[in-house]
């Protein structure tokens, strides 16, 4: 079984505050890790992905891999009201990728 | 840049017809899914298919088909649209995995499916 286990919140942020999204999996063969963002009746758009253990940063995201732990986190800096979104976690253990449910983030302005 | 076009954005079926949602990619990928999302259960893998005329059962298969012909055109049909089918339906498309990492899925704009 390929669980990926997220906090569906709703998560609050102030503007201008760090969101911290948070995604834990059970499959410990899993190699890559992806973050998508999805806006209310769009279709999920890639932000990250990662494949070793650290930190991976791409403008205001960083991504967090811990494979000793089974998690992976995305951090926003700098939180924008346009950052309101559903955050979708997937793990990729072969070709298909199993998703979380997502974590429905709210940036307050 | 990267292009996934689904055939419909907003689809209104009644019960018991044969629906037909296509999804065509203009990446060369070999890979294709097809993903039904739900309120509060996420997306679910319906089928996939790593090369033309290839299919493999998803997660739910149970009451659609698939088909590909070509590399670029993957289609999910629902047999005897029912109720319960009301949903909305994502392709996605990837690159095979190589040296241990996968490539990230590329999803089209999704069909909105209602059926009465």
């Amino acid at each position: 079984q390929k669980e990926v286990e997220q906090n569906s919140g709703p998560l609050s942020v102030p503007e201008g505050a760090i969101a911290s999204l948070n995604c834990t999996y059970s499959d410990r063969g899993s190699q890559s890790f992806f973050w998508y963002r999805q806006y209310s009746g769009k279709s999920p758009e890639l932000i990250m992905f990662i494949y070793s253990n650290g930190d991976k940063e791409d403008g205001r995201f960083t991504a967090q891999l811990n494979k000793a732990s089974q998690y992976v986190s995305l951090l926003i800096r700098d939180s924008q009201p346009s950052d309101s979104a559903t955050y979708l976690c997937a793990i990729a253990p072969a070709n298909n990728l199993f998703f979380g449910t997502g974590t429905r983030l709210t940036v307050i302005p | 840049d990267v292009k996934v076009t689904q055939s419909s954005r907003y689809l209104v079926k009644r019960t018991g017809e044969k629906v037909f949602l296509e999804c065509v990619q203009d990446m060369d990928h070999e890979n294709m899914f097809w993903y039904r999302q739900d309120p509060g259960l996420g997306l679910r893998l319906i089928y996939f298919s790593y090369d033309v005329k290839m299919k493999e059962k998803g997660d739910i298969p149970e009451g659609y088909s698939v088909s590909r012909e070509k590399k670029e055109r993957f289609s999910l049909i629902l047999e005897s649209a029912s109720t319960n089918q009301t949903s909305m339906y994502l392709c996605a498309s990837s690159s095979p995995r190589l040296a241990g990492f996968s490539y990230e899925q590329y999803f089209g704009p999704g069909t909105r499916l209602t059926v009465t």
